[in-house]
Order: C-alpha cells, then sequence, then structure tokens
C-alpha cells in the first residue's frame, strides 16, 4: 500500500453513460497526476497538477475528459459520454519534490469497463 | 522524455540475482532514470531511481553507466514474487514536472 487510494477500484457502465473517479494523494504531496493504462501497454500520461493548478493536458484528454483537483487535496477525473475505448485503467500517482529528486507513487487504479 | 530500450521478456531462478539491462542513449544531462514495476492488475510500484551515480535501496542496485547511455536495475536474490513487469524510464526530474514516459517494459519471469 502506497498511500494513494482510489475509488472505486472497478466500474462498469453503459456507453454514454458519464463517469467519476476520485484520488486521495498521499497527504503532503503536492503534485498528482492521471495516468491511463490499456491491455498490454504501459501506462499512459493524461494529465497533471501542482497543487490545485492543472499544468499539463496529454493530447490523449479529449473533450469529454475533466480533471479537478480542489483546494489541492484529492483529485477527480470525470469521462462524460463514455465510448467503448475508455475503456482501460486509470492510475493516479502522487509526488513531492525533495532537493531535485521527484518520486511518483501509484495508486491501485480503478479499472473501468464501457460496455 | 528519452526513449529506452528494454527486452521484452527475461526468465530468472528463483534466489538468484535478477539483471534487467536498459538502453536510454539519447538522455539528457537532468533526466533521472527510474525503474518501475507492474504486477498483474495493480498498479505500478516504485523500485529506484538514479542520476548519474549508482544507487542502492532495499529492493534493489541501479547501475548507470558511466556515459548514461544505459542502466541495469539487479535484484539480488529474486523471489516468484518478483514476477512482474519492469519498466526502465528516463525523464525529467526536480523543478521540471515529472511525467513519466512508460514504454513495453521487461516481462520477468522468476521460476522455481
Amino acid at each position: 500500500d502506497t498511500g494513494v487510494s482510489q475509488d472505486p477500484r472497478h466500474k462498469i457502465t453503459k456507453r454514454g453513460q458519464n463517469v467519476t473517479f476520485r484520488c486521495d494523494p498521499i497527504s503532503e504531496h503536492n503534485r498528482l497526476y492521471w495516468y491511463r493504462q490499456t491491455l498490454g501497454q504501459g501506462p499512459e500520461f493524461l494529465t497533471y497538477f501542482q497543487n490545485e493548478a492543472q499544468l499539463e493536458k496529454s493530447r490523449l484528454l479529449s473533450d469529454r475528459f475533466s480533471a479537478e483537483r480542489p483546494k489541492g487535496s484529492f483529485s477527480t477525473l470525470e469521462i462524460q459520454r463514455t465510448e467503448q475505448g475508455d475503456s482501460a485503467m486509470y492510475l493516479c500517482a502522487s509526488s513531492l519534490t525533495d532537493r531535485g529528486r521527484e518520486t511518483q507513487y501509484f495508486g491501485p487504479g480503478t479499472r473501468l469497463l464501457v460496455l | 522524455d528519452a526513449k529506452t530500450t528494454q527486452p521484452t521478456s527475461m526468465d530468472c531462478a528463483e534466489g538468484r540475482a535478477a539483471n534487467l539491462p536498459c538502453n536510454h542513449s539519447t538522455i539528457s544531462g537532468n533526466e533521472y532514470v527510474y525503474w518501475y514495476r507492474q504486477i498483474h492488475s495493480q498498479g505500478p510500484q516504485y523500485i529506484i531511481h538514479g542520476l548519474k551515480n549508482n544507487e542502492t535501496n532495499e529492493m534493489a542496485s541501479l547501475i548507470i553507466t558511466e556515459d548514461r547511455k544505459s542502466s541495469t536495475l539487479i535484484l539480488p536474490h529474486a523471489t516468484l514474487r518478483d514476477t512482474a513487469v519492469y519498466y526502465c524510464i528516463a525523464g525529467a526530474g526536480g523543478t521540471s514536472y515529472g511525467k513519466l514516459t512508460f514504454g513495453q517494459g521487461t516481462i520477468l519471469t522468476v521460476h522455481p
């Protein structure tokens, strides 16, 4: 257990429905990342927060995706009008920089299946 | 981020050292080498990272060549629980944000 938690762990939804995932980072970590992982592939970067500011979004993050990190604590990732291609594991990671070194710690992921 | 190249798969006998190589010939001077592993259906687990000096922690050792173009992750006494996909990542760290670019990784199978 890294201290990063994600909820729910599994989600099955029908195409067209909206889903929201939550990530609770390690409490003192100021950076929070979202990644997506499809079967047989490594995780791919989606977006990144420094405290409450969303500083970068990948081209993978279509307009149907939105992420927030109010008050710089937990974060939510919402997918609107889900498509079958959104089926994947959604991973959250948090980190703290220390004298120029940064280590990201990942949560267990939320596995999404869109029917 | 610099591209990394790893073997697709490796085998190791339980109790022996597992040496996982990684090439990162285009790594830039401020990019760290990170190693993560992922056991089936779990989130990636941080193992170790380094800039230019060799590093050791309770999980593994990281040997980085002097020219920084390659590195080796060493698991000194592999166990069955070390069976996983191992990712070598060359990425930015420190003052710039540390987005990790994962490749396909090496599937390490530890057998009895």
